[in-house]
């Protein structure tokens, strides 16, 4: 079965300006989730989405990030304007059922300048 | 809000030799979970734990869901220079559709040929 596909996979901005990033989940999964890897830490959860309603986004900074999943298969995180603490690798991830592990993608190394 | 502390941080051994990282939590959780991320990859899913007490092996891997259920550890034996990466623990306490993964920081293998 084909993975979690991410794009792009490098992205480099300058603060102040906007950036989107796009993720297409496994097939026929339907919970959706984007975490946020800074350099020497774990992922940290941003947003879960099940199908296409968000089902926690209490760790999304949402003066400046925002994400949709329409048509509850593809979805975009988007940030707008960029900082210099948002320099982290945005990985997606899918599940059939959340309590079994995700599958995560390889990720977008964003560095903000 | 939750944290883990995974230790140790980093870890240097000789091939062959075995490998003990462990992982601790100020809360409980219903899932324990070990991945390992390889370099501009994301993580992958070594051993979901899902019962206090329960002990897994997948391979040369071992894992073990605590008693209290705020601890695991993950045992690999014999090493060989593919396991190098960085190991984390994840403890997922589900509530309805809500799957969070909470990350610890992560443990930084390195096995020496």
């Amino acid at each position: 079965e084909a993975g979690v596909a991410q794009s792009p996979r490098y992205k480099i901005i300058e603060k102040r300006q906007s950036v989107a990033f796009w993720c297409n989940p496994i097939s026929g999964h339907a919970t959706l989730y984007w975490y946020q890897q800074i350099l020497g830490q774990g992922p940290k959860l941003l947003i879960q989405f099940q199908n296409n309603g968000v089902v926690d986004d209490s760790q999304l900074p949402k003066d400046r990030f925002s994400a949709e999943r329409l048509k509850g298969v593809d979805s975009t995180l988007k940030i707008q304007p960029a900082k210099l603490e948002d320099s982290a690798v945005y990985l997606c991830a899918s599940s059939l059922t959340g309590n079994y592990g995700y599958t995560f993608g390889s990720g977008t190394r964003l560095t903000v300048v | 809000g939750q944290q883990l502390n995974q230790s140790p941080q980093s870890m240097f051994i000789q091939e062959g030799e075995d490998v003990s990282m462990n992982c601790t939590s100020s809360s409980i959780f219903n899932t324990w979970l070990w991945y390992k991320q390889d370099p501009g990859e994301g993580p992958v899913l070594l051993i979901a734990l899902y019962k206090a007490g329960e002990l897994t092996s997948n391979g040369r891997l071992t894992a073990q869901f605590g008693i209290t259920r705020k601890d695991s550890f993950l045992n690999i034996s014999a090493s060989i220079p593919s396991d190098v990466g960085i190991y984390f623990c994840a403890g997922q306490l589900s509530g309805g559709s809500n799957y969070k993964l909470t990350f610890g920081k992560g443990t930084l293998l390195t096995v020496n040929p």
